[in-house]
């Protein structure tokens, strides 16, 4: 079973930032925090993935809480083709040959005009 | 550069047939991963290869499911005896790390197989 949960959907305007919650309060200290995206019909696409300090690329940011239970994943100024299913997903570093990734149901994010 | 590539991108067989799906990862990724997605549901873990051989296959479902990578490159997943419920889009990732830390997957387009 995964071991986050995302609420199911959530709608931003455009240009708008958008703030995607995500709880793992079950994460243990060698685990990181990934966050995919998937445009209908698609492959899934990789954003960003953290530890425990907040990490910013050209596509979002990632925030982690200190105690690491939960995190945000922030697009700045989301535009309609962010709209897609975010997913957020925790796995272990160093993870010999378990490095499956564990999918839940991620949330649905429609950025509307 | 070219990113992981799957073909065919559409497949539609009848009950009972045999079919192959490929996967082209990117260029020197040496880590290899099949998923499959059903409507409406997360990508599910099939296999994942480190180089030639397969490092874990316990998702796979069944013994009709079989998967190879004989160079270490190209894999193709193979489905003997289709039943209705392996319609799904097959999802295929490479990760360029050998070992251990991150290694970011990075996923083809899919291919949608129907079974009839």
């Amino acid at each position: 079973d995964a071991k986050t949960t995302q609420p199911p959907s959530m709608d931003c305007a455009e240009g708008r930032a958008a703030n995607l919650p995500c709880n793992h309060s079950t994460i243990s200290g060698n685990e990181y925090v990934y966050w995919y995206r998937q445009i209908h019909s698609q492959g899934p696409q990789y954003i960003i993935h953290g530890l425990k300090n907040n990490e910013t690329n050209e596509m979002a940011s990632l925030i982690i809480t200190e105690d690491r239970k939960s995190s945000t994943l922030i697009l700045p100024h989301a535009t309609l083709r962010d709209t897609a299913v975010y997913y957020c997903i925790v796995r272990a570093f160093n993870a010999g040959n378990n490095r499956k990734l564990i999918w839940g149901l991620g949330t649905s994010l429609a950025v509307n005009p | 550069g070219a990113g992981v590539s799957q073909t065919p991108s559409n497949k539609v067989t009848e009950k009972g047939k045999y079919v192959e799906l490929r996967c082209d990862p990117i260029s020197g990724h040496t880590a290899l991963y099949w998923y499959r997605q059903s409507l409406g549901q997360g990508p599910e873990f099939l296999i994942y290869f480190q180089g030639t051989g397969a490092a874990d296959d316990s998702g796979l479902p069944n013994d009709r499911f079989f998967a190879v990578r004989p160079e270490g490159s190209v894999s193709t997943l193979k489905i003997q005896r289709t039943e209705r419920g392996d319609s799904a889009v097959y999802l295929c990732a490479s990760s360029p790390r050998t070992s251990g830390y991150t290694d970011t997957q990075y996923f083809g387009p899919g291919t949608r197989l129907t079974v009839l």
